[in-house]
């Protein structure tokens, strides 16, 4: 069954880099694109990253992503950590039967 | 600017219906497929639908296939989601999204959603 997994939550330092996994239960990562979206409390969600790894203008430069075929899972990469960082983060690709899925968020928390 | 604004969100019995719109400016609707996201109280994100261009063609997730229709009105440049048989579970936010690929699934702005209640 085609699922996201990512981990539930994660905390770090400002300044410190964080990494989110994306875990795809079926079938390769690598079969279509992903997304991650960044969603602070009480906002709709925005994007981050498109495509794996292409940043959207005016999302800085401190967000990557990227996917690791070997071992199935897309990663999102937040460098140089900031306050205003703080948010939950959702994975999202596609599937030909279940069409667009989301993994099910991390709360990202900058002590 | 690209900006898209639901409406049509309210407290609403099981079992009853509601019709959700999303008002679409800045860009040209009609070039676009579109799409409804939902997000239960304090959970994750869940695609309910998207719909082509032309309205021509329409998918859904499993969950509310036979009860939730996603249609488009390009003169108007809105969106609607018509809910039926609504139930405690579809409690959620709902969001309207621009799908900028329909094969990858993604979808580059969103509204600000709308609150679906479905409560006796």
């Amino acid at each position: 069954n085609f699922m996201l997994t990512q981990p539930h939550s994660l905390s770090e330092s400002p300044g410190k880099t964080v990494t989110i996994s994306c875990t795809r239960g079926s079938g390769s990562i690598a079969s279509n694109y992903v997304q991650w979206y960044q969603q602070r409390p009480g906002s709709a969600p925005r994007t981050v990253i498109y495509e794996d790894k292409l940043r959207p203008s005016g999302v800085p430069d401190r967000f990557s992503g990227s996917v690791d075929s070997s071992s199935n899972y897309a990663s999102l990469t937040i460098s140089g950590l900031k306050t205003e960082d703080e948010a939950d983060y959702y994975c999202q690709s596609y599937d030909s039967s279940l069409y667009v899925i989301f993994g099910g968020g991390t709360k990202v928390t900058v002590l | 600017e690209v900006q898209l604004v639901e409406s049509g969100g309210g407290l609403v019995q099981p079992g009853g219906s509601q019709r959700l719109s999303c008002v679409a400016s800045g860009f040209t609707f009609r070039n676009y497929w579109m799409s409804w996201v939902r997000q239960a109280p304090g959970k994750g994100l869940e695609w309910v639908a998207n719909i082509k261009l032309d309205g021509s063609e329409k998918y859904y997730v499993h969950s509310v296939k036979g009860r939730f229709t996603i249609s488009r009105d390009n003169a108007k440049n809105t969106l609607y989601l018509q809910m039926n048989s609504l139930r405690a579970e579809d409690t959620a936010i709902y969001y309207c999204t621009r799908v900028v690929d329909f094969w990858s699934g993604y979808s580059d702005y969103w509204g600000q959603g709308t609150l679906v209640t479905v409560s006796s």
